[in-house]
């Protein structure tokens, strides 16, 4: 299967600091990547989709000036949350669909800490 | 709106027991059925299913689905503790699109 990783697996940070997280496919391009929060016991809820060259779409109910997201390659998008607080507190995941291909492969995730 | 529930919510087993899950959809436009094992990190793929009848299996794991009744079943042989974990089931929209999930199905296995 295809590889995705993300980068920091576990962050803790300030109430009001932003934290930046990466989500890189390894061995394919995408050209498509989505962003997914999961709080615990919980079902996966997307965020947004990133698209390569051009914005984010974000789902119903997503701040998309708090979640920053840039997809700067076909291998590399970033989630930002800004001014983060404890209720951003949260597992984020990201995924990514080889380019013409209906099954996602998804990135271990990153746990967030607002403290 | 798309649908997909996945049912029963949670069961426990003990080892050596067989499981049945099962994943309902309601979709506009069936591309294909994905199947997830989620421990306590990111979901791992399992299989993904596209058309009726044919079954997909890996080691203990098979899973088959019915597109006439609009269902997919996965199943687990001879549960070991480590097959502890959520299950889910998503269909996406279209190809490199987005998933719909189903709720997940918590499965633990005692020894």
């Amino acid at each position: 299967g295809a590889v995705v990783s993300q980068h920091p697996s576990r962050v803790i940070c300030k109430s009001g600091t932003s934290v930046k997280i990466e989500c890189r496919s390894l061995d394919f391009q995408a050209t498509t990547m989505f962003w997914y929060r999961q709080f615990p016991k919980q079902s996966l809820m997307l965020m947004a989709t990133s698209n390569e060259g051009s914005k984010a779409t974000y789902e119903q109910g997503v701040e998309k000036d708090k979640f920053l997201i840039n997809h700067a390659s076909l291998t590399l998008s970033t989630l930002t949350v800004t001014s983060a607080h404890p209720e951003d507190s949260s597992f984020y995941i990201c995924s990514a669909p080889r380019s013409g291909a209906y099954e996602q492969y998804f990135g271990p995730g990153t746990r967030l800490t607002v403290t | 709106e798309d649908k997909v529930v996945q049912s029963p919510l949670s069961l426990v087993v003990h080892e050596g027991d067989t499981v049945t899950l099962n994943c309902s959809y309601e979709v506009t436009n069936f591309r294909s059925l994905l199947w997830y094992k989620q421990e306590k990190k990111a979901p791992t793929f399992l299989f993904m299913l596209t058309s009726s009848g044919i079954e997909k299996k890996s080691g203990r794991l098979s899973s088959i689905l019915d597109k006439k009744e609009l269902f997919s079943i996965l199943n687990i042989t001879a549960t070991q503790t480590g097959d502890s974990a959520v299950y889910l089931c998503a269909l996406p929209k279209a190809a490199g699109n987005k998933l719909t999930f189903g709720g997940g199905t918590r499965v633990l296995v005692k020894p």
